[in-house]
């Protein structure tokens, strides 16, 4: 278990409204990513952290930042949500002295209408 | 930009049966994972392959890195209801943080 939790787990909002979700981790660890999870797609990185305040983009970062105040949570915020950001988001944590492994959170499923 | 293609994408089975899932690259990776995922969960880590040729066993699971580092396969012997879900494969882009999953094969054991 690799202390992973995410809130909210599901979320239904509207288009135009600014949504976060947020992934805390219990172990300290330094790498933290969020991955979006679509039909088709399999899972797609958005954004991910290499430490507090470093954050850098992944494949599908458009409509989408993130924020690192502290090393055991990472917060997505999707400024204006659209129907095109409904999908599965999950979080996960990697950590750097095993070969290159991931552990994820449980997700969060947010429809944006 | 590196891909990872997962063949096939869906399998239905029988209980007892065996299988083989693939995912294959034209690049060249350090290491490989494989991921379970079962509905509303996230996905698990099963196993991590490293060496060219590497062969690793868990329990009825067979899990093989090719020579060259480009592929993996996994292979199912007798399978089970309880392994069916979604595997995926996994790779750490070369000199980031970053890493990428193939589409998955979603794989359904029926009793």
């Amino acid at each position: 278990d690799a202390g992973i939790t995410q809130s909210p787990r599901h979320k239904v909002t509207e288009t135009g409204t600014p949504v976060t979700l947020r992934c805390h981790q219990t172990e300290n660890h330094r790498y933290m990513y969020w991955y979006r999870q679509d039909p088709g797609h399999g899972l797609r990185l958005i954004h991910y952290s290499y430490g507090v305040k470093d954050t850098d983009k992944g494949e599908v970062s458009d409509g989408y930042s993130v924020s690192r105040s502290k090393t055991e949570d990472f917060l997505l915020t999707l400024e204006s949500a659209t129907s095109s950001q409904t999908s599965v988001y999950f979080c996960a944590i990697s950590p750097r002295d095993t070969h290159d492994e991931q552990f994820f959170g449980p997700g969060t499923r947010l429809t944006v209408l | 930009t590196q891909l990872l293609e997962q063949s096939p994408q869906f399998l239905s089975i029988q209980e007892g049966e065996n299988l083989t899932v693939y995912c294959n690259s034209s690049s060249v990776f350090s290491s490989l994972q494989w991921y379970r995922q079962e509905p509303g969960e996230g996905p698990v880590l099963l196993v991590t392959v490293v060496t060219g040729g590497e062969v690793k066993k868990l329990k009825r699971l067979t899990f093989q890195f090719g020579d060259a580092r480009k592929d993996s396969s996994l292979h199912i012997t007798a399978a089970q209801p309880g392994d069916t879900g979604l595997y995926l494969c996994a790779v750490k882009v070369s000199g980031t943080y970053k890493y990428i999953f193939g589409t998955g094969t979603r794989l359904k054991v029926l009793a």
